[in-house]
This record gives C-alpha cells, sequence and structure tokens, in this order.
C-alpha cells in the first residue's frame, strides 16, 4: 500500500484536460511544498514534470500544470495528446523517518 | 547534461546480495547540491525510495528497508553503489538510480534503470 493515493487510471479524448489527484496527510503534502510528479512511458524511467507542487523543469510543456489544497495534490494535463498516454505518480517530502513517499501511480489512457 | 547509467547482475540468487552501481557522467558526485538516491519498482507496481547517499558519505534509508540496505560512494570514481543483502523474490524489480536536489527534494534525472531478478 503506497502512502499517497492516487486514482488507478484516468482516461480523457484529445484536446480535452484531466486532473490527476494524489492524496497524502498533513505529515507530507499538507506541511511540505515539496511535491513533485513524474511520467513514466512503458519500458522508460520516470520523468520529472512538476515539482515544488507547481514548477515545470525546463523544457516540460505548459500542459502540465499542479496545484495543492491542504493534504491533496493535483496535476492538470490541458489539451490532451497521444504522447501523454503514460504512468503518472506523485511524490512528497514527508515528515519522519520514511522522508520520501510515492502514490501508487495512475495510468493515463488518451482515448 | 548530468546522466546516470546502472549496472550489475540481473540476476541474484535467493538469500545472495543484490549489488549495482550508478555511474554518474557530465557533472561531479562532490557538487554539494545533491543526494544520490536508489529507487526501485517491483514489476507492474509503483516507485518505491531505497535510500540516499550525499558525496560526504552521509546516508538515510527507507526504514522498510533500513536492515538489508547499504549505499556507499566513490567519489574518485563519480560512481554510487547499492547492496541489499538476504534478497528474496519480493526484491525483484527494476532499480533506478537518480539525483536528489538537496533543497527542495525532486528527483530531476534518472538512470535508465536495470532490471534484477531474483531467482534460483
Amino acid at each position: 500500500q503506497s502512502a499517497l493515493t492516487q486514482p488507478a487510471s484516468v482516461s480523457g479524448s484529445p484536446g480535452q484536460s484531466i486532473t490527476i489527484s494524489c492524496t497524502g496527510t498533513s505529515s507530507d503534502i499538507g506541511s511540505y511544498n515539496f511535491v513533485s510528479w513524474y511520467q513514466q512511458h512503458p519500458g522508460k524511467a520516470p520523468k520529472l514534470i512538476i515539482y515544488e507542487v507547481s514548477q515545470r523543469p525546463s523544457g516540460v510543456s505548459h500542459r502540465f500544470s499542479g496545484s495543492k489544497s491542504v493534504n491533496t495534490a493535483s496535476l492538470t494535463i490541458s489539451g490532451l495528446q497521444a504522447e501523454d498516454e503514460a504512468d503518472y505518480y506523485c511524490c512528497s517530502y514527508a515528515a519522519g523517518s520514511t522522508r520520501q513517499v510515492f502514490g501508487g501511480g495512475t495510468k493515463l489512457t488518451v482515448l | 547534461q548530468v546522466q546516470l547509467q546502472e549496472s550489475g547482475p540481473g540476476l541474484v540468487e535467493p538469500s545472495q546480495t543484490l549489488s549495482l552501481t550508478c555511474t554518474v557522467s557530465g557533472g561531479s558526485i562532490s557538487s554539494g547540491a545533491h543526494y544520490w538516491t536508489w529507487i526501485r519498482q517491483r514489476p507492474g507496481k509503483g516507485l518505491e525510495w531505497i535510500g540516499y547517499i550525499y558525496y560526504s558519505g552521509s546516508t538515510y534509508y527507507n526504514p522498510s528497508l533500513k536492515s538489508q540496505v547499504t549505499i556507499s560512494v566513490d567519489t574518485s570514481k563519480n560512481q554510487f553503489s547499492l547492496k541489499l543483502t538476504s534478497v528474496t523474490a519480493a526484491d525483484t524489480a527494476v532499480y533506478y538510480c537518480a539525483r536528489e536536489s538537496r533543497t527542495t527534494n525532486y528527483f530531476d534525472c534518472w538512470g535508465q534503470g536495470t532490471l534484477v531478478t531474483v531467482s534460483s
């Protein structure tokens, strides 16, 4: 069981927007703005797409955005494209000994 | 541009020790701005943070794996390594090395990953 809770799957049509939630606790997401999101295509390594809740690394499309409210972080992908079909993982810094916790991952299907 | 590359055996027998090395190129492991991290992904499952090492040698491990894990660094070779003792089938996974920002805790650079299977 993962420390952060994500929906197992989401789907959307090309051009639409989707949002993936990531629910934690007051010991992780609720206490720190160190939430990051990763995109993973099959057989590939994860790729950082959002850090510090809402910051985009250089080269990442503006279609990806992040936000946080209390203990839940969210990743929104606007203008869905076929290439966005992948697994998405959230991660948060956490108080105590665990330190870094991941969500279980969400499979995005572009219909 | 910094690149990371894992290397090591792809097959380990149960109860033995899994050993992997990550070679860092395009940047110095001694830069001080990063932790050097191991993360694994069991088949069909999510990501699990194993632990990190700082260039000075200080380490921090996931409590759930602490009894099994040792991470070490060789700054002269720009490498860091993972040892996981007494492995079982549950340790079968793709193992990634990654660079973690020391101040804001995100993983901005990843190796391609290496599959390690625990089987006799």
